[in-house]
């Protein structure tokens, strides 16, 4: 079965810094991957997906994740945080076959600081 | 147009009492996910409906939890005899298809309190 492992629960960068939030995945097929983002009081929204087109794979609000799959991770990046990104983010990994569940990983606060 | 809708939005029930939440996915859309979500846990995954399909209930945490579709639409969850451990944000997602090309759309969830 598949699952994910996010690499430290909160993070903390100041404003204009580098944003790295790690995602390692487990799947025995080529996975679909995923990155969502829970704002403060807002309900979760998808950032981006990989679904095994190009291995870098641009979102909203200028994220990028890169999918290596020599390494099994889809690590999320911006390279300049503003205050607007403190957020939670979740990665997922589905296998992509038709009746497969949608699973996260335990999230990442992100705390921007000026 | 609506996006899915929950509810109550807020559940305080005693222990022992069993509750009942509802989903009300995107019109259209074919696959309806439940979550439960709660501090250091993340999104725990409970179950998954795809269409006419059997459900995967594989996430259901213990025989007290279950869940119905009915006619493909509205979904309920329901835990019988709660108890503490089962206080969190259940958060309901619908998508239109499920390749997974097509991202899930959360509700904003109920926030069940058992006391």
């Amino acid at each position: 079965a598949q699952s994910v492992t996010q690499l430290g629960s909160h993070v903390s960068v100041s404003e204009g810094a580098l944003v790295l939030l790690r995602c390692n995945y487990s799947s025995s097929v080529p996975p679909y991957l995923f990155w969502y983002v829970q704002y403060p009081n807002q309900g979760l929204q998808l950032l981006l997906k990989y679904t095994s087109a190009a291995t870098l794979v641009k979102g909203i609000n200028g994220f990028e994740a890169e999918f290596k799959k020599s390494e099994t991770s889809f690590h999320l990046t911006k390279p300049s945080a503003h205050m607007s990104d403190a957020a939670e983010y979740f990665c997922a990994v589905s296998e992509g076959q038709a009746g497969t569940a949608l699973i996260f990983g335990k999230g990442t606060t992100l705390s921007v600081s000026s | 147009g609506a996006g899915v809708s929950q509810s109550p939005s807020n559940k305080v029930t005693e222990k022992g009492k069993d509750v009942e939440l509802r989903c009300d996915p995107i019109s259209g859309h074919t696959a309806l996910y439940w979550y439960r979500q709660s501090l250091g846990q993340g999104l725990e995954f409970l179950i998954y409906f795809q269409g006419n399909s059997a459900p995967d209930k594989s996430g259901l945490p213990s025989d007290r939890f279950s869940a119905e579709r009915t006619g493909g639409s509205v979904s309920t969850l329901t835990i019988q005899r709660t108890q503490q451990e089962d206080s969190a944000v259940y958060l309901c997602a619908s998508s239109l298809i499920t390749s997974h090309n097509s991202p899930l759309h959360f509700g904003n969830g109920t926030r069940l309190t058992v006391t």
